[in-house]
């Protein structure tokens, strides 16, 4: 089974907007981590936001927001707000037990003017 | 700067030479890892090292080494490439801790190609 699922291969977006990119996990460890990661066309990852398996609260950071439903094991990433530049792959990820991480195949995002 | 630094950003190789990709952070950091990433597969771990000379295999290890000497460097060895290994590699580090945030901090990748 997949560690780390999101089923949207490409996703569309006015500029100004906001967009929910989809994540599910799986995972029977209680103690496991949540990240997004923003990649560029050139090519770097850059770390967006975090969600901890005990944290009581959703994450945000800026524009970013981690929309963390634990029952249904997903961790869905809000980016209000759209702007050209949020033109990327959006990767998420789960760091599981003594750490070692997973990944998902990766979102494209395409913010329109 | 806090920054990753992997050697050769690219690199192009024949079938059954030996090489080496190097990384090195300079944040003190104890936790290091690999991955590779591949057109719809995502990224997906090499190797990883909470520590100096502790290693662990991720996800897929196979036809990879890795070393851990020194805190700041964490290279990774290609003994005999086939060109299924040819990918886009990065290096990863983080401060560790099974509670922590654990945020990892990549470096600029290297494309290899095997022929």
């Amino acid at each position: 089974a997949q560690k780390i699922t999101q089923t949207q291969p490409g996703m569309f977006v006015q500029e100004k907007e906001a967009v929910t990119l989809d994540c599910t996990y799986d995972t029977s460890d209680p103690s496991y981590g949540l990240f997004w990661y923003k990649q560029p066309s050139s090519g770097e990852m850059i770390f967006l936001i975090y969600q901890g398996s005990y944290d009581q609260q959703n994450a945000t950071e800026g524009r970013y927001s981690l929309n963390f439903q634990k029952a249904r094991k997903s961790a869905n990433l809000v980016i209000s707000a759209s702007q050209l530049g949020d033109s990327a792959m959006y990767f998420c990820a789960m760091r599981e037990g003594h750490n070692q991480f997973y990944f998902g195949t990766g979102t494209s995002l395409t913010v329109i003017p | 700067e806090a920054q990753v630094t992997q050697n050769p950003r690219y690199l192009i190789t024949v079938t059954g030479k030996k090489l080496t990709v190097t990384c090195s952070q300079n944040m003190n950091h104890e936790y290091m890892s690999w991955y590779r990433q591949d057109p719809g597969l995502g990224l997906r771990q090499i190797y990883y090292s909470m520590n100096v000379e502790v290693t662990d295999k991720g996800d897929v290890p196979e036809g990879y080494k890795v070393s851990r000497k020194e805190k700041r460097n964490f290279p990774l060895i290609l003994e005999s490439p086939s060109p299924n290994q040819t990918s886009l590699y990065f290096c990863a580090s983080s401060s560790g801790g099974t509670l922590a945030k654990n945020i990892q901090y990549f470096g600029a990748g290297t494309r290899l190609s095997v022929l």
